[in-house]
C-alpha cells in the first residue's frame, strides 16, 4: 500500500516563527499536493507540485511556499507563522495521468498561538 | 467555475439501515472522475468509491455504492447496513485530470 507520511500529528508555534511541515511518499508517485482543512470549508489546495523542483500555486497560496527536491519529499514552509494559519493540513500524492485518487497522509494540526 | 457542492452538513443514521449523501458538481468537463472520501475521527482520508464519468454503470464497493446521473451533475453516496465503523466525515471530489474539486464535506453519524 501506498504510504504518504506526515512528520508531525500536532504542531504548537509562536507568531512570526518559520514552520516547516514534511510530507514523504513512497510509492514513487509524480504527483504531491498539501491542502489546508477548515470546518465548513473543505478542503483548499495550498501549493502542487508535478515533478522534483516544480510547483504550482494552488488557490489559497499567500503566506505559504514549497520546497520538493526530491521525488519522494514535498515539505510545506510558512514563512512567518500567523494566528489564522491555524488549520489542519493534509498532503497527497498521486501518480501522473490516472485518475485513481489521491492517497492522503494523517494530517498535522497546527496550532499558531 | 468547477465547484462540488455537499447541501447535507450533517447527517445521522440507525446502525444497521441505509443512508444517502448527496453531491452536486458543476464542471465543463467532459471526461472526468468522481470520488468519494471518507474521514474518520483518526483523521486519514480514505478512498471509499471511484467512478468514471464515461461509464454510465454506476460504482460498487460492498455496501457502499453511487447514483451517477451525468445530466443532472449528481453524484449520490449509499451506504447500506451502516455501521458504526462508518462515523465519519465524508467528502465528494471530481478530478478533471488537472485538479482535484472537494465538497464542504457531511458528518455522517451513525447510532447505535
Amino acid at each position: 500500500d501506498v504510504k504518504v507520511t506526515q512528520s508531525s500529528r500536532y504542531l504548537v508555534k509562536r507568531t512570526g516563527e518559520k514552520v516547516f511541515l514534511e510530507c514523504v511518499q513512497d510509492m514513487d508517485h509524480e504527483n504531491m499536493f498539501w491542502y489546508r482543512q477548515d470546518p465548513g470549508l473543505g478542503l483548499r489546495l495550498i501549493y502542487f507540485s508535478y515533478d522534483v523542483k516544480m510547483k504550482e500555486k494552488g488557490d489559497i497560496p499567500e503566506g505559504y511556499s514549497v520546497s520538493r527536491e526530491k521525488k519522494e519529499r514535498f515539505s510545506l514552509i510558512l514563512e512567518s507563522a500567523s494566528t489564522n494559519q491555524t488549520s489542519m493540513y493534509l498532503c497527497a500524492s498521486s501518480l501522473r495521468q490516472y485518475s485513481g485518487g489521491y492517497t492522503f497522509g494523517s494530517g498535522t494540526r497546527l496550532t499558531v498561538v | 467555475a468547477q465547484t462540488v457542492t455537499q447541501s447535507q452538513p450533517e447527517m445521522s443514521v440507525q446502525e444497521a439501515e441505509t443512508v444517502t449523501l448527496s453531491c452536486t458538481y458543476d464542471t465543463s468537463e467532459n471526461n472526468y472522475y468522481l470520488f468519494w472520501y471518507k474521514q474518520p475521527p483518526s483523521r486519514q482520508m480514505i478512498l471509499v468509491i471511484r467512478q468514471e464519468a464515461y461509464k454510465q454503470q454506476n460504482a460498487t464497493e460492498n455496501r457502499f455504492s453511487v447514483n451517477f446521473q451525468k445530466a443532472a451533475k449528481s453524484f449520490s453516496l449509499k451506504i447500506s447496513d451502516s455501521q458504526l465503523g462508518d462515523t465519519a466525515m465524508y467528502f465528494c471530489a471530481f478530478d478533471t485530470g488537472n485538479q482535484f474539486y472537494f465538497g464542504t464535506g457531511t458528518s455522517l453519524t451513525v447510532i447505535p
